[in-house]
């Protein structure tokens, strides 16, 4: 079975643009988590959606949304980026709930300067 | 609130000696705990989980860890550290009452020495 995949895996973005990534959970899990990580801050919970729903939300501006399609794959969107969303954004899938295992993916690295 | 604290950064040991990676945990419930570990330059992969059944719990590649009410902890341990065992460790506790909401530590990094 695949695991969790996402793309891209490297982007370079100036301030003030705005980026999309994209996450595809393992075959059959419904839900799917993201998180930042910075050496700063560590690993911190963005959002989760389950059946095309947002469930869950971290403490984060609004800049930060996401959504998820009827075949369970997901993305977020940034908007008018900052120097501090330069990080490791992190996508989970688990088969029902958050409260199962949760697989992650190798991670979108973003740079903004 | 429920938290997690990692209590050390960096840990360093050397091939085949002990490994314990502490982990002290806040919750005003019984809590759901686990160790995920993460190499470089990839996602993270669960070690193990409590979720109060046994209170020694085993994972992946030789780790365990021990549930500790009275002491508020969930360290975990490894008998020999092999190379491969270097990568940052981080303790999580899930928060039900905020939907299952995962709380990382701020993690410890272990490097092994041949």
């Amino acid at each position: 079975k695949a695991g969790v995949t996402q793309t891209p895996r490297y982007l370079i973005k100036t301030r003030g643009q705005q980026v999309t990534l994209s996450c595809s959970p393992i075959s059959g899990h419904r839900s799917v988590s993201w998180y930042q990580q910075t050496p700063g801050q560590g690993l911190q919970f963005l959002f989760e959606y389950f059946s095309e729903t947002q469930r869950n939300k971290g403490n984060f501006p609004g800049r930060f949304s996401g959504r998820q399609f009827s075949n369970s794959r997901s993305e977020m969107n940034v908007s008018t980026l900052e120097l501090g969303d330069s990080a490791l954004y992190l996508c989970a899938s688990s088969r029902d709930t958050s409260y199962n295992e949760q697989f992650f993916g190798p991670g979108t690295r973003l740079t903004v300067l | 609130a429920q938290s997690v604290t990692q209590l050390d950064s960096h840990v360093s040991v050397s091939e085949g000696t002990p490994v314990l990676l502490r982990c002290n945990y806040s919750s005003s419930y019984s809590p759901s705990l686990f160790w995920y570990v993460q190499h470089p330059n990839k996602g993270l992969q669960l070690l193990l989980k409590y979720t109060s059944a046994a209170t020694l719990v085993k994972g992946i590649n030789g780790f365990e860890a021990e549930f500790k009410k009275s002491e508020t902890s969930f360290h975990l341990t490894k008998p020999s550290a092999h190379m491969s065992d270097a990568a940052e460790y981080f303790c999580v506790v899930i928060l039900y009452n905020q939907g299952g909401k995962l709380i990382f530590g701020q993690g410890t990094e272990l490097s092994v020495k041949p």
